[in-house]
């Protein structure tokens, strides 16, 4: 079975800075998922980058995929207190697998 | 524009009770999923499906029984609910399952086993 690492676990930190998350595998992916979910509401997807070395982005969040396929980051610029949430990455095993998810970071951004 | 209702949000019960979960999608997507989410394991899968009468196990499925008669609902049902069974239950809905296919979450049922 396919493991996703995410770290850190828990970030706290103030509006304004910057932080990066990573999502780590030593398997290969066939696309990598990035979600978003708010206290008492299901994840939402941000996300789908499938190609190594795939960079997009969505507004002030920045999203890679690594070249090899087997991990990602998330990175936010200038954080605001409604990127406050936990951060799920997925990942995809084969083209018509399941969808094997982190265990999440959860964010917290201070105003 | 319903999308994915998930019912009941919030349940209590005995160990031993058999409880039903149940989802309900609106957009006529071919697969729905059953997730639990919990502190330290993250969202696991627990059973899938690919269209009506068509039911397959994930990652955790000992304890939890599915069917599928109808495309639009996906019930999950704990025949004797254990306290190891407390957890966030999440239904989800998605087109297909190809590689990188959207899954559309509902907003979980929380259930708490005494």
């Amino acid at each position: 079975t396919q493991l996703l690492e995410q770290s850190p676990q828990f970030l706290s930190i103030q509006e304004g800075e910057n932080l990066t998350v990573y999502c780590n595998s030593s398997s290969v992916f066939s696309s990598l998922q990035w979600y978003r979910q708010e206290p008492g509401e299901g994840p939402v997807l941000l996300v789908t980058v499938v190609t190594g070395g795939e960079v997009k982005k969505l507004k002030r969040l920045t999203f890679q995929f690594g070249d090899a396929r087997k991990d990602s980051s998330l990175h936010i610029t200038a954080a605001q207190p409604g990127d406050t949430g936990l951060y799920l990455c997925a990942g995809a095993e084969g083209s018509q697998g399941n969808l094997i998810f982190g265990k999440g970071t959860k964010l917290s951004v201070k105003p | 524009d319903a999308g994915i209702t998930q019912s009941p949000r919030y349940k209590i019960t005995e160990t031993g009770r058999q409880v039903t979960l149940m989802c309900h999608q609106t957009w006529s997507h071919s697969y729905m999923f059953w997730y639990r989410q919990d502190l330290g394991h993250g969202l696991r899968l627990i059973y899938y499906s690919a269209a009506a009468d068509i039911t397959d196990k994930g990652e955790v499925p000992d304890g939890y029984v599915v069917s599928r008669s109808k495309t639009e609902n996906f019930p999950l049902t704990l025949e004797s609910a254990t306290r190891s069974q407390t957890s966030v239950y999440f239904c989800a809905s998605s087109e297909s399952k190809a590689s990188g296919n959207t899954i559309y979450f509902g907003e979980g049922s929380w259930l708490t086993v005494v």
